[in-house]
């Protein structure tokens, strides 16, 4: 079984832009949540996706969006790029609804330097 | 909201020795898990606690689950090289959804 892999894993951006991450989740897992992880810190939770529509969002902006796809692959949009987010973003794959009662698989990451 | 905090920040060990760190959640919890990241890596899946009071091991690691479903720990015996990371606790609330995270404990190992 394939594992989540995500692209880009490193980009350099300046403040203003839009950035667009992809992951695609493992095989068989119909739920991706994107988290973030700033430098020292643990995984903040964006948002998930399941069956293709946004089913939970944490405390980020509007301008952090996504889309999930019929195979399940996910993006996240990133618009009006702030300092701020500058981090690692991570993509988890899982089984059902609930995210948080099943194992996430994780991505290795895109890192994100804005400057 | 929901917080998880873990205790301590920074774990910095003897190889060969013992150690413990703790995880605390403000709300009840439906499971806790537990991951691992490397530097420079991902988190990576080390164990689910569900039921109350649970204690569970692999190996040199033995992660308990408090009676309260409020509070876990993690246990490392005989500390090696390759226990250097972060470990991350996550807990899922009863009536949330998601995993929320910990900010983790920092192992470093001395030879």
């Amino acid at each position: 079984e394939t594992g989540v892999t995500q692209s880009p894993t490193h980009l350099i951006k300046t403040r203003g832009q839009q950035v667009t991450l992809r992951c695609s989740s493992q095989s068989g897992h119909n739920t991706v949540s994107w988290y973030q992880q700033a430098l020292g810190q643990g995984p903040q939770f964006i948002f998930q996706y399941y069956r293709e529509e946004e089913n939970g969002r944490g405390n980020f902006p509007p301008r952090f969006s996504g889309l999930q796809f019929p195979n399940y692959s996910s993006e996240l949009n990133v618009n009006a790029l702030e300092l701020d987010d500058s981090a690692l973003y991570l993509c988890a794959s899982s089984s059902g609804r609930r995210s948080g009662a099943n194992v996430l698989t994780f991505g290795a990451g895109s890192r994100l330097t804005v400057l | 909201g929901q917080q998880v905090m873990q205790i301590p920040q920074y774990q910095h060990v003897q190889e060969g020795e013992d150690f413990t760190t703790y995880c605390n959640s403000s709300t009840t919890l439906s499971n806790i898990q537990w991951y691992k990241q490397r530097p420079g890596g991902h988190p990576v899946f080390l164990i689910q606690l569900v039921k109350s009071g649970e204690v569970k091991k692999q190996k040199r690691l033995t992660f308990q689950f408090g009676e309260a479903k409020k509070n876990s720990s993690l246990h490392i015996t005989a500390t090696q090289t390759t226990d250097v990371g972060t470990y991350f606790c996550a807990g899922l609330s009863l009536n949330d959804y998601k995993l929320s995270f910990g900010a983790g404990t920092t192992v470093t190992v001395r030879a």
